[in-house]
């Protein structure tokens, strides 16, 4: 099955320098890999995707890099503000008879002030 | 988006007894539904996939006869914890596909059980 790695497990910052998270996947057959936030006792929330037939995508302050050969994502947060600081979670797809969303293991994100 | 509710948000419960928690897709069917549970400060764990109409089907290391899990329509999954112990005790968070097929999973809000 998928498995993914996620590093660091914990981030701090200082607010408006950049955050980078970085994750690597071992099922070369995912094809989907979404980024999600979490705050303490809530669901998780995506804040952005990527699919396989892309390299790179963004969305105001976030972006994230796919390298499918090294099988390698990354998440970048630009001019971090407190309210980024959050639990992030890579996952990407296990494909099998259906898509199961399969996480890392978490980042915790501190911005400091 | 499509809307996931699950219910109920947090529950308390004696060691021994069983808590049922459901996971509704609101506003469009859902055929496959999955169930996760989180430990503190660690990563959500995939426990089961629940599919209308059949049997579930549960990751490697999840009890199948402790975690019982029914979806009985295409709007609603049940996991019910059977015999509760102390150890059961954590957030349990369902997800579903949405509407379209697609590939991104949409959440309920979390179940926070505590067996006492």
């Amino acid at each position: 099955g998928e498995n993914v790695e996620q590093h660091p497990s914990t981030l701090s910052v200082q607010e408006g320098d950049s955050a980078v998270i970085k994750c690597t996947y071992s099922d070369s057959a995912s094809n989907y890999f979404p980024w999600y936030k979490q705050e303490l006792g809530k669901r998780p929330q995506l804040i952005i995707d990527i699919r396989s037939n892309v390299g790179e995508k963004k969305d105001q302050r976030i972006a994230v890099t796919l390298n499918k050969t090294a099988k390698h994502f990354s998440l970048h947060i630009t001019e971090t503000q407190p309210e980024d600081s959050a639990v992030y979670f890579c996952a990407a797809i296990e494909k099998t008879s259906y898509d199961k969303v399969i996480f890392g293991p978490g980042t915790s994100l501190s911005v400091i002030p | 988006g499509a809307v996931v509710s699950q219910h109920p948000s947090w529950v308390i419960c004696k060691s021994g007894t069983s808590v049922k928690i459901e996971c509704r897709s609101l506003d469009f069917q859902a055929t496959t539904m999955f169930w996760y549970r989180q430990f503190p400060k660690q990563s959500l764990m995939l426990m089961a996939t629940s599919n209308e109409g059949s049997k579930a089907t549960y990751e490697q290391g999840v009890e199948k006869d402790k975690f019982l899990i029914n979806h009985a329509s295409l709007t609603l999954s049940t996991l019910t914890v059977t015999s509760a112990h102390p150890e059961d005790s954590s957030f349990y968070i369902c997800s579903a596909a949405g509407p379209r097929g697609d590939t991104e999973a949409f959440f309920g809000q979390g179940t926070r059980l505590t067996v006492v």
